[in-house]
């Protein structure tokens, strides 16, 4: 089965400075990827996605997310961080094999220090 | 983008009593529509996979005769909750995929349960 994996389970950056959150994936064939935001309380938000093409994905927020093959990994990145992006984040695979299914990540909590 | 509702977003009920919660797609045709259930701090869970017109598919581990899920038309699918229970609290996401848009899977804002 597809699945994704997100190492950390909270990442804390300093504001202004550069975010990473990482995800790497376990798919046959091609990967479709995904990255969720979700405040407290709040359902989720769409980032971005990679199907194919450019392997820097730019997405909402200013959030990126690099497409790595070799390293099977798919981090999402933001040049500078804001206190408002403190959130759960989810990084997500399309299941080919189970009917499309989004199937998530376990989430990490990002922590944006003033 | 496509806009999927919830309703209710918060329910509070006894234990023993059964809960109905709605998703609906606003503008678009859902084909298909998903069950996430989410604990506190941790990940979305599938729970089940409903189609239109067709009986749901559960996920391992779910019990379809507690999460009774019905998809009748192409822009209403519920999830009833039935004789809940205090460890049934949870928080419930519904998700839609359809028509042109079969490619994406969008998702609703939540329903959270509190079952006393």
């Amino acid at each position: 089965a597809q699945s994704v994996a997100q190492p950390e389970d909270q990442v804390n950056v300093a504001e202004g400075n550069p975010l990473t959150v990482k995800c790497t994936y376990s798919v046959s064939g091609n990967p479709y990827l995904f990255w969720y935001v979700q405040y407290p309380n709040r359902g989720l938000q769409f980032l971005l996605k990679y199907i194919t093409g450019d392997n820097l994905v730019k997405g909402s927020y200013g959030f990126e997310a690099e497409f790595n093959k070799s390293q099977t990994s798919f981090h999402l990145k933001k040049p500078s961080a804001l206190v408002s992006d403190s959130a759960l984040y989810f990084c997500a695979v399309r299941d080919i094999e189970r009917d499309d299914k989004i199937i998530f990540g376990k989430g990490t909590r990002l922590h944006i220090l003033p | 983008g496509a806009v999927v509702s919830q309703h209710p977003s918060r329910v509070i009920c006894k234990s023993g009593t059964s809960v109905k919660i709605e998703c609906r797609s606003l503008d678009f045709q859902a084909t298909t529509m998903f069950w996430y259930r989410q604990f506190p701090k941790q990940s979305l869970m599938l729970m089940a996979t409903s189609n239109e017109g067709s009986k749901a598919t559960y996920e391992q581990g779910v019990e379809k005769d507690k999460f009774l899920i019905n998809h009748a038309s192409l822009t209403l699918s519920t999830l009833t909750v039935t004789s809940a229970h205090p460890e049934d609290s949870s928080f419930y996401i519904c998700s839609a995929r359809g028509g042109s848009r079969y490619n994406e899977q969008f998702f609703g804002p939540g329903t959270r349960l509190t079952v006393l």
